[in-house]
């Protein structure tokens, strides 16, 4: 079935470590969107790419960074400079004039 | 920023009833998405309503848009205790445009949580 998948489910992050969300698509999908959700909260967007080799900064891009080589990929790196990451975060694509479709998302937390 | 914002913050309702979702947004749309979230899980889309339409059914759903009031409204008819979720809104933002369609972002409010009694 088409879809998309996030992994991992659970993702524990040390102090000063950075750590890498996958996010992978089947649906053929040009536009894809990295949110991240706090408690009690709505969706904030970090970055989102709406064709391969191309990434725009979100509302919220500081400590977070992303790559776009393939169609299938969008994975988001959590870098050090990160300093409140506990969150979870939520990949999403869409086709043109289509909904967005939402992966499962991973729950990151500080060890 | 978040442009959209639900109204109430949580209702809680007897399965059977009827559940209304309101919400509100500050500058001109496109399109305006309910989405529906399970606890823990991703969001999944339920309608979208554009900006030269007035209602839309689907199902048990029932969304109104109102664009001189900048509102909407979600109501879920014959609750049951599977319909317990969080509900958002979302408004879009144009990002490129032509013949073969748009690309857009979303702004989501922080949603409405429903929960349903058996």
């Amino acid at each position: 079935d088409g879809g998309i998948t996030q992994s991992p489910k659970y993702l524990f992050r040390k102090e000063g470590q950075n750590v890498t969300l996958s996010c992978e698509q089947n649906l053929n999908h040009d536009a894809m969107y990295w949110y991240r959700q706090d408690p009690g909260q709505g969706l904030r967007l970090i970055y989102y790419s709406q064709i391969v080799n191309d990434f725009q900064k979100g509302d919220i891009a500081e400590g977070y960074s992303v790559s776009r080589e393939k169609k299938e990929s969008f994975p988001l790196t959590v870098t050090s400079a990160q300093k409140n990451p506990t969150a979870f975060y939520l990949c999403a694509s869409s086709s043109r004039w289509g909904p967005q479709h939402f992966g499962d998302g991973t729950r990151l937390s500080i060890l | 920023s978040q442009q959209g914002e639900e109204d109430p913050q949580a209702l809680s309702i007897q399965e059977g009833e009827n559940a209304t979702m309101n919400c509100s947004y500050k500058t001109s749309i496109n399109n305006l998405q309910w989405y529906r979230q399970n606890s823990g899980r991703g969001l999944v889309h339920l309608i979208l309503i554009r900006s030269n339409e007035r209602e839309k059914h689907s199902g048990r759903l029932r969304v109104t848009l109102d664009t001189s009031k900048k509102s909407s409204s979600l109501l879920i008819t014959a609750s049951r205790a599977a319909d317990t979720a969080s509900y958002f809104c979302a408004t879009d933002l144009t990002l490129t445009e032509n013949s073969g369609g748009s690309n857009y972002k979303l702004t989501f409010g922080k949603g409405t949580l429903l929960t349903v009694n058996p």
